[in-house]
């Protein structure tokens, strides 16, 4: 039965860099089925995509924050993670952040990707 | 950006049936799927790439799409559907994912 479980730090400053980490159990994050992503959600707000990997390190990334965000995989740990570089707003980044595996296939039109599976999701709050 | 538009709610009585929307410019020519969020916990997915419904989701649970709107069905509804409902959309042209804004459904 597959689990992700998020871990990082719970209160960040503004301007300093999120990294967050997904560990993955009952699967293994080289299958090649799936990509594997990060989304957010700021308290009391929608669901925002964050960007998906695969284990290759090819990646997705939201146009909106492509620029703040890396993404990467460690096939020895069977994890991934995100670094995100924090505004000087508080409120723009604060969020839980889920990390989810991304079921995938390809056809001659292209790459098709469904968020399947949910980790329990990580608040990060971010004060000075 | 491909801009996604969901009513903010929707109210039905216990054995009604809900209709949620999604709206999008050609909708159609993209992957629609459907997640489902209870208060305090990881949404959940209960229709993927339009139509399909993940192992252990009732079959009350339906979806379909045409033109510029994505639809989710929930035929027999039950308390236990109180929840918001996000659409989340990939976009394969552009490699990204677009969620809608999200609609609280209220079992009256």
């Amino acid at each position: 039965q597959l689990q992700l479980q998020e871990s990082g730090p719970g209160l960040m400053k503004p301007s300093e860099t999120l990294s967050l980490t997904c560990t993955v159990s009952g699967d293994s994050i080289t299958n090649r089925q799936f990509y594997w992503g990060w989304i957010r959600q700021p308290p009391g707000k929608g669901l925002e995509w964050i960007g998906s990997i695969f284990h290759t390190g090819s990646t997705y990334y939201n146009p909106s924050l492509k620029t703040r965000v890396t993404m990467s995989v460690d096939t020895s740990t069977n994890q991934f993670s995100l670094s995100l570089s924090l505004t000087s707003v508080t409120a723009a980044d604060t969020a839980v952040y889920y990390c989810v595996r991304d079921s995938h296939y390809y056809d001659s039109s292209g790459y098709y990707l469904v968020s399947d599976s949910w980790g329990q999701g990580t608040l990060v709050t971010v004060s000075s | 950006s491909y801009v996604v538009t969901q009513p903010p709610s929707v109210s039905v009585a216990p054995g009604k049936t809900a209709s949620i929307t999604c709206a999008g410019n050609d909708i159609v020519s993209k992957s629609v799927h459907w997640h489902q969020q209870k208060p305090g916990q990881a949404p959940v997915l209960v229709i993927y790439y339009d139509t399909d419904r993940p192992s252990g989701i009732p079959e009350r649970f339906s979806g379909s799409n045409s033109g510029n709107t994505a639809t989710l069905t929930i035929s027999r509804v039950e308390a236990g559907d109180e929840a918001d409902y996000y659409c989340q959309v990939w976009d394969s042209s552009l490699g990204q994912y677009v969620f809608g804004t999200g609609t609280k459904v209220t079992v009256l």
